[in-house]
C-alpha cells in the first residue's frame, strides 16, 4: 500500500532555532500534502495543503511565516518551523492521498526547550 | 468551513460488550468520512470509511452508517476485546481550494476493560 515516510520521529530543539520535517511518499506521487498539528490528548488540527509547486493553503490562525512549507516534487513535502518557542511543542503529522484514501506519516515529536 | 463533533469523550465498556460513538458534520458537501484508531504517539490507522453514496458498511466486528440528511455518522464496535481500547477519531472531507482534507472530531478515547 500507499507509505509516507517523516522523518525526524522526534527532535529536540532550543527555542529560537529552526527545524525541518521532512515527508516523502516512497511508492506514488503526492500532488497535495496535508500537514496537521496535535496536542497531547487532543485532535489533529489541519495547519496548512500544499500542491506540489505552489505555495500552501493555511488554515485560519496558522501563521505561514513561521511553519513554513514546501513541496518542491511531487514526492516530498517539508515543514519548517522557523523560531520555534515552547508553545509550538507538539506532534507533527503530514497525510497524502493516494487513490481513493489517506495516507499518514508516522509523525514528529517537537519538543522545544 | 466544515466542523466535526464527536461523542462521547470518553468510553468505558466491558470487553464483549459493544461500543458506540458518534458524530456530526456541518458541510453538506462532505463526501468521505474515514474513522481512525489512535495510539500514544502513533499515526492515526484507517479503520473503516464510508462515503457518501452508502449508508452502512461493515467488516467484520466495526460497521459504520451514515445518515446523510441528518449530518451525522456512528462507529460500532461488537464484541469489545481489550486491544481494542485506543483513542478514535471520527473525520469528514472538506475541500478548499488547495484539496480536499479531512478535518477530526475531538476523538474519543474507548476503554475495554476485561
Amino acid at each position: 500500500g500507499a507509505v509516507v515516510s517523516q522523518h525526524p520521529s522526534r527532535v529536540i530543539c532550543k527555542s529560537g532555532t529552526s527545524v525541518k520535517i521532512e515527508c516523502r511518499s516512497l511508492d506514488f506521487q503526492a500532488t497535495t500534502m496535508f500537514w496537521y498539528r496535535q496536542f497531547p490528548k487532543q485532535s489533529l488540527m489541519l495547519m496548512a495543503t500544499s500542491n506540489e509547486g505552489s505555495k500552501a493553503t493555511y488554515e485560519q490562525g496558522v501563521e505561514k511565516d513561521k511553519f513554513l512549507i514546501n513541496h518542491a516534487s511531487l514526492t516530498l513535502s517539508t515543514l519548517t518551523v522557523t523560531s520555534a518557542h515552547p508553545e509550538d511543542s507538539s506532534f507533527y503529522i503530514c497525510s497524502a492521498r493516494a487513490s481513493m484514501s489517506y495516507t499518514f506519516g508516522s509523525g514528529t515529536r517537537l519538543t522545544v526547550v | 468551513g466544515e466542523n466535526v463533533e464527536q461523542h462521547p469523550s470518553t468510553l468505558s465498556v466491558q470487553e464483549g460488550d459493544s461500543a458506540v460513538i458518534k458524530c456530526t458534520y456541518s458541510d453538506s458537501a462532505s463526501n468521505y468520512f474515514p474513522w481512525y484508531k489512535q495510539e500514544l504517539g502513533k499515526r492515526p490507522q484507517l479503520i473503516i470509511d464510508i462515503r457518501s453514496n452508502v449508508g452502512e458498511k461493515k467488516d467484520q466486528r466495526i460497521a459504520v452508517t451514515l445518515n446523510k440528511t441528518a449530518k451525522h455518522f456512528s462507529l460500532h464496535i461488537t464484541e469489545t476485546q481489550p486491544e481494542d481500547s485506543a483513542v478514535y477519531f471520527c473525520a469528514a472531507s472538506k475541500r478548499n481550494q488547495a484539496g480536499t482534507a479531512l478535518i477530526f472530531g475531538k476523538g474519543t478515547t474507548l476503554s475495554v476493560s476485561s
